[in-house]
């Protein structure tokens, strides 16, 4: 299994550019999240998806757009990338409350 | 947004020293998960606690879901160059198909040999 997958690693945008941050997983679950990291903020929750077809905001979705149309697949959007956009990017997905990280896509936008 | 209280913010210690670790909350949690991540990685699941007053070990690390329900702590004994990173406890409040975690903030642990 290669587990929560994510790409890119590494990603620079210009203000207003678009891009979608890749996410997969190969454990069958059902659920996956969306996290944003920055110094001293620890993780904040983006979206996230109970299933196939079901998403829902968590704590910062301004900015972001996300699909679930696979149990496998759950791609972020952001449609005008933004300063404030600069961070680390986890995906996570979860069997029983117990969520596994991708290795995260480090985000600059100038 | 729910907020955890985790602390200290940082350690800086020798090795072979004892660390202690904590998260306190407001709230209730169904679940306390204790995670590391050190540089250019994600975080790494070290333990789950499920049941209050349960404490569980993993090698050199021990971890108890506090009584309240509102509180975990995470001991590291012994502690080892390798044991270098960021800690963050998590909470998870229902349970069926919602698996909404609320994080702490995280401990920097540096640690020199």
């Amino acid at each position: 299994n290669a587990g929560v997958t994510q790409t890119p690693k590494f990603q620079v945008l210009k203000t207003g550019q678009s891009m979608t941050l890749q996410c997969a997983q190969d454990m069958n679950h059902e659920y996956m999240s969306w996290y944003r990291q920055d110094p001293g903020m620890g993780l904040r929750l983006i979206h996230y998806s109970v299933g196939a077809g079901i998403t829902d905001q968590g704590e910062v979705p301004n900015g972001y757009n996300v699909s679930r149309s696979t149990t496998e697949d759950f791609p972020l959007r952001l449609l005008s990338a933004a300063p404030s956009q600069t961070s680390v990017y986890f995906c996570a997905s979860s069997f029983a409350g117990e969520q596994f990280f991708g290795p995260g896509t480090r985000l600059t936008v100038l | 947004g729910q907020q955890l209280n985790q602390s200290p913010q940082s350690m800086f210690i020798q090795e072979g020293e004892d660390v202690s670790m904590n998260c306190t909350s407001s709230s209730i949690f169904n679940t306390w998960l204790w995670y590391k991540q050190e540089p250019g990685e994600g975080p790494v699941l070290l333990i789950a606690l499920y049941k209050a007053g349960e404490l569980t070990s993993n090698g050199r690390l021990t971890a108890q879901f506090g009584i309240t329900r509102k509180d975990s702590f995470l001991n590291i004994s012994a502690s080892i160059p390798s044991d270098v990173g960021i800690y963050f406890c998590a909470g998870l409040k229902s349970g069926g198909s919602n698996y909404k975690l609320t994080f702490g903030k995280g401990t920097l642990l540096t640690v020199n040999p």
